[in-house]
């Protein structure tokens, strides 16, 4: 059973414009949520990371909202630039943070 | 600092030989995660150090795969007996430890089955 499910598999965006991914998880003990950015042939990279306790966390044009009772959470990247194309993954730990659960990915491509 | 390194950056095998894959985690980092990511899937969790320790190997595909780490720091994974499902990339990330969020990850191992 997959634990966390990312939507859209791959999105096109013009420059400028708001790219929407979105991660939803079915394990309530899950209380962190990191999104990571992936470029070929490198390794993912954290990009921006939220706790339960809050609804939206927000890092330079890059935003995480958090809506707990429906077990979703999605990222958003505003005034999108053609070097944000890349994969990005959402995943999802427990408190212990043994174990992450991620997301099947996103690839996004920003136009010019 | 030097971050995450993995060798070998491509490795090429045939079916049923056995391969290593090794990973340098940044210094000072306790934790170590191994994942592994098939072409255009998601990352899959193999298994996690915390020092030497791998209390859940939960995630191991099978018994053909193997992990250790020593002294804290480099850590190997062993394929036994591979075989073509297992071509992927193998990740490896550390970070400080528990109660530290953030896993720095290596390049990745490109292993080819064959």
């Amino acid at each position: 059973q997959q634990q966390v499910k990312q939507s859209p598999q791959s999105l096109i965006v013009q420059k400028g414009g708001i790219s929407i991914i979105n991660c939803a998880y079915e394990n309530t003990a899950f209380d962190y949520f990191p999104w990571y950015q992936q470029f070929p042939g490198k390794g993912p990279a954290l990009l921006i990371a939220i706790r339960p306790d809050v609804s939206e966390k927000k890092e330079g044009r890059f935003t995480i909202s958090f809506n707990k009772s429906a077990k979703q959470f999605s990222l958003h990247i505003m005034d999108s630039q053609p070097g944000d194309s890349a994969t990005y993954f959402c995943a999802a730990s427990n408190s212990g943070f043994n174990k992450f659960y991620f997301g099947s990915g996103t690839k996004l491509n920003v136009k010019p | 600092g030097a971050g995450v390194s993995q060798s070998p950056s491509n490795k090429v095998t045939e079916k049923g030989k056995d391969v290593e894959l090794r990973c340098d985690p940044i210094s000072g980092h306790t934790a170590l995660y191994w994942y592994r990511q098939s072409l255009g899937q998601g990352l899959e969790f193999l298994i996690y150090f915390q020092g030497n320790s791998a209390p859940d190997k939960s995630g191991l595909p099978s018994d053909r795969f193997s992990a250790e780490r020593t002294g804290g720091s480099v850590s190997t994974l062993t394929i036994q007996r591979t075989q073509q499902e297992d071509s992927a990339v193998y990740l490896c990330a550390s970070s400080f430890g528990q109660g530290t969020y953030e896993q720095y990850f290596g390049p990745g191992t490109r292993l080819t089955v064959t």
